[in-house]
This record gives C-alpha cells, structure tokens and sequence, in this order.
C-alpha cells in the first residue's frame, strides 16, 4: 500500500464549478500534511498547510481528519488558472525533512 | 531575493556514466533536500542536510549521494547511471532542520535529467 494515496484523475471541470479531491495517508505517526500545487514541468509550490481544525485561503478550503487518516482539498469557483497537478504530502513525526508526497491529481478547468 | 537555484536545468547522459547536479538554497536557509521525480509521480525524498551533516535518507541505492557546503550549498551525485535514473531532481531549501507545522519547503525549478 503506497504511503500517500490520491485519485490521478483527470478531472476535467468547467470554470466556476466546485471540485474536491481526497488523500489517505497510511501512517498514523504523521504530523504535518500540506497541498502543494505544480504545473506542468516546473517545481512543486506550497499551496497551504493543512491543520485538524480545517483551515481556509480564499477559494481554498482543506481538511484533515486524523481518525480516518484523510485528507481533503475543496477548491470553489475554479478558474482557468487553477489547471494544475495539486499533490497531497505529508510529513512524518521525528523524520526532519521528508516529505511524502502522493502522485498527485490533475485538474483541468475549461471555459 | 533569489529563490532556490539548481544547474543545469537539463542534462542527458548515456548508462554507466556520473553526474552531479548542483543547489543553491535561499539565503539564510540551511537546510537542502533532495527528491526525485519521475513522470507521473509524485517527488520521492532522497536526502536531507542540514548544517553540513546527512539527516535524513530515502530508499535510494549507494549510487546516489549528495553533501553540503559551508555556504549550504549542495551536490547530488549519482554513479553508473541506469535509464530508470532519467528524472526531474528536485532541491528544496528549508531554514531549520525539523519541520514545524505549517512550514515552507521551498523548492527549486529542478535539473530534468535524461539517461539515454
């Protein structure tokens, strides 16, 4: 079982719609969990932290549910610009730098 | 201020051939790590420094090692080269050496290597 698991997609969406994507992770012992965004053949940029209690940037919502080992992404009014591969990572307690990162979902918004 | 800088940007090698691939963390920042990323994959760690020490290593074999500088800089290298080994390498500067909660790894725009 991989340690960080997305759905690949893609998922293909019309511009203003609403779309969620979902990551489970496998050990228990993590501690710090992110979305991070990468477009096509550039680096991987921090789209935000994800905190139990849910947190929210803009358009943005994310969610962590430590029980069930979950992690969700809401991103509402998707724009053009959204297109994007959004991977789920997480960080494992006592591991200093290592992240985890899933293979990632594709989202494709269209006019 | 300068991102994370990497060189090259782009690399081909035949098999059985050495490289090394070079990053420059933010200034300020100490530590560097080291990922992987194969096509259609999410980027896989290799390594950490932090303060010119290893702290941490992914499941990646002896042909691949790495170290830091007095400036932090880093250095990736990987010997007898394999075409599995044809990747985009990703550097990633961090200030400290443990990740706090809500922490920014910052990476670079990577070296895209292609093992022919």
């Amino acid at each position: 079982r991989k340690e960080v698991e997305q759905d690949p997609g893609p998922f293909n969406v019309p511009e203003g719609a609403t779309v969620a994507f979902n990551c489970t992770y496998s050990n228990s012992a993590s501690q710090s969990f992110f979305w991070y965004r990468q477009d096509c053949r550039k680096e991987p940029k921090l789209l935000m932290s994800v905190y139990s209690s849910g947190n929210e940037d803009g358009r943005f919502t994310a969610q962590l549910n430590r029980a069930s080992q979950y992690i969700s992404l809401l991103i509402r009014d998707s724009k053009l610009s959204d297109s994007a591969t959004y991977l789920c990572v997480v960080n494992e307690a006592g591991t200093a730098s290592k992240l985890t990162f899933g293979t990632g979902t594709r989202l494709q918004v269209t006019l | 201020d300068a991102g994370v800088t990497q060189s090259p940007t782009h690399l081909i090698k035949t098999r059985g051939q050495h490289v090394t691939l070079r990053c420059s963390p933010i200034s300020g920042h100490k530590s560097v790590s080291w990922y992987q990323q194969v096509l259609g994959q999410g980027p896989q760690f290799i390594f950490q420094y932090y303060e010119k020490e290893e702290r941490g290593r992914g499941n990646f074999p002896d042909r691949f090692s790495a170290r830091q500088f007095p400036n932090y800089s880093s250095e990736l290298n990987v010997n007898a080269l394999l075409l599995g080994d044809s990747a985009l390498y990703l550097c990633a500067s961090r200030e400290l050496g443990h990740l706090r909660a809500g922490d920014t790894q910052y990476f670079g725009p990577g070296t895209r290597l292609t093992v022919l």
